[in-house]
């Protein structure tokens, strides 16, 4: 099993440029969960999506951040505006089930992202 | 919201001992996750604990979650370097629906 695959593994861009984030889940899990992780802030849940719909977006930081998920295999972050504060590395994980976060969550590599 | 406390921050142990992290809860578990990670780096399940009074064990990590489910604690027995790292809980609050983790734990195993 490939595992989740995340891409870019680093992105460095300036100020007011768009971003975009691709995850691709384990195949046959059912939900996908986008992270945040910085030192001062710790490991943060943006967002997830059972079944390709979004669940819970209550940790989008604002609408600069949007997520997508147009099928089973594919899901993306974007960032619009971006920040110099946005600099993060950010996690796509999956999980077999719908049932939250009571199934184990399989994380990709991480993306770096600085915003210069 | 739901918080979680881990301790200590970090720890720093001689390979061959015994450590103790632990994350305490403000509010009912119903969910406990362990997780090992490497800074910036994805993270590794350890295990997951739901009743009260739990105990699970893989190798040399033994995890339990306390009878009132709002305490866990992480016991990895006679240390090696490759358990160096930080460890996050990571919790299910249930109702509240949204998944958190604790600010992690780095151990740090000296020769």
């Amino acid at each position: 099993d490939a595992g989740v695959i995340q891409s870019p593994r680093h992105e460095v861009t300036e100020m007011g440029q768009e971003v975009t984030l691709r995850c691709k889940p384990i195949s046959g899990h059912n939900s996908l969960f986008w992270y945040r992780q910085t030192m001062m802030r710790g490991l943060e849940l943006l967002i997830y999506f059972n079944n390709n719909v979004p669940i819970d977006d209550s940790g989008m930081p604002e609408d600069r951040f949007s997520a997508k998920m147009p099928n089973a295999s594919f899901s993306t972050l974007k960032i619009q505006p971006s920040e110099p504060r946005d600099s993060a590395v950010y996690f796509c994980a999956s999980s077999p089930g719908t049932g939250g976060f009571t199934d184990t969550q399989y994380f990709g590599p991480g993306t770096r992202l600085t915003v210069l | 919201s739901q918080e979680l406390e881990q301790s200590p921050q970090s720890l720093i142990v001689q390979e061959g001992k015994n450590l103790t992290i632990n994350c305490t809860s403000s509010k009912t578990l119903y969910g406990l996750y362990w997780y090992k990670q490497k800074y910036g780096e994805g993270l590794i399940f350890l295990m997951m604990l739901q009743k009260g009074g739990e105990e699970k064990s893989h190798e040399k990590i033994t995890a339990k979650l306390d009878e009132k489910k709002q305490q866990s604690s992480l016991h990895i027995t006679a240390s090696q370097p490759s358990h160096a790292g930080i460890y996050l809980c990571g919790a299910d609050g249930g109702s509240w629906g949204k998944f958190q983790f604790g600010a992690g734990t780095q151990v740090v195993v000296t020769p």
